[in-house]
């Protein structure tokens, strides 16, 4: 199983540009979750989905939209990217409704806005 | 959502010797804590979590514990070693069968561990 995989790994963009950033799992997670990480932040919830077809706002949504049309896939888009959201985003998926919380993240993708 | 501030941001520590990590929290609901760990380049996997019913848990070299009085979750890495050189995260939630989403995450803790 490859878990939760993330892509692509790095990016640059310029301000403004757009780009959207894949997340797959494997383990048919109904909870999926984007965070993203920045230094002395910890991680800070983005937006997530509680299955198929449907999104929810996050601690800090703005600037970021989703999409899960698949239940095995969560996609974190950025329409207009700012120097702000330079950041290490991850993506997790959790079972739903389990009581551990477990949360089981991707390796990260790191994007730079310049 | 409620804050959880976690202390130290970096710690030090020498092989062998026990590390010690605190999470103090505002919200008096939460009694849910997963702890995750983090190492370079990787993202968060689950190391251990306390629940409610409990005030103390150990596993292996890791132990946390629950001090709800306090307001306060603790990891305690006994026997340090360089292998645990890592960023470790707490986190906490108000109920242990909530989902994810409601999970307040701490600002991290930077461990190294010198020979």
């Amino acid at each position: 199983n490859a878990g939760v995989t993330q892509t692509p790994k790095f990016r640059v963009l310029k301000t403004g540009q757009s780009m959207t950033l894949l997340c797959a799992q494997d383990m048919n997670h109904e909870y999926m979750y984007w965070y993203r990480q920045d230094p002395g932040m910890g991680l800070r919830l983005i937006h997530y989905s509680v299955g198929e077809g449907t999104t929810a706002k996050g601690e800090v949504p703005d600037g970021y939209n989703v999409s899960r049309l698949k239940k095995q896939n969560f996609l974190l888009g950025l329409e207009s990217a700012a120097p702000s959201q330079t950041s290490v985003y991850f993506c997790a998926s959790s079972y739903f409704e389990r009581g551990s919380g477990e949360l089981f993240f991707g390796e990260g993708s790191r994007l730079t806005v310049l | 959502q409620q804050q959880v501030k976690q202390s130290p941001q970096s710690l030090i520590v020498q092989k062998g010797g026990i590390s010690i990590i605190n999470c103090a929290y505002e919200n008096t609901a939460f009694d849910y804590s997963p702890w995750y760990q983090q190492f370079p380049g990787k993202g968060p996997a689950l190391l251990i979590a306390i629940r409610p019913d409990v005030s103390e848990k150990k596993e292996g070299r890791f132990t946390i514990s629950f001090n709800k009085s306090a307001k306060q979750f603790s990891l305690h890495i006994m026997d340090s070693q360089p292998g645990d050189s890592a960023t470790y995260f707490c986190a906490a939630s108000i109920s242990w069968t909530g989902t994810a989403s409601k999970l307040t995450f701490g600002t991290g803790t930077r461990l190294q561990v010198t020979l």
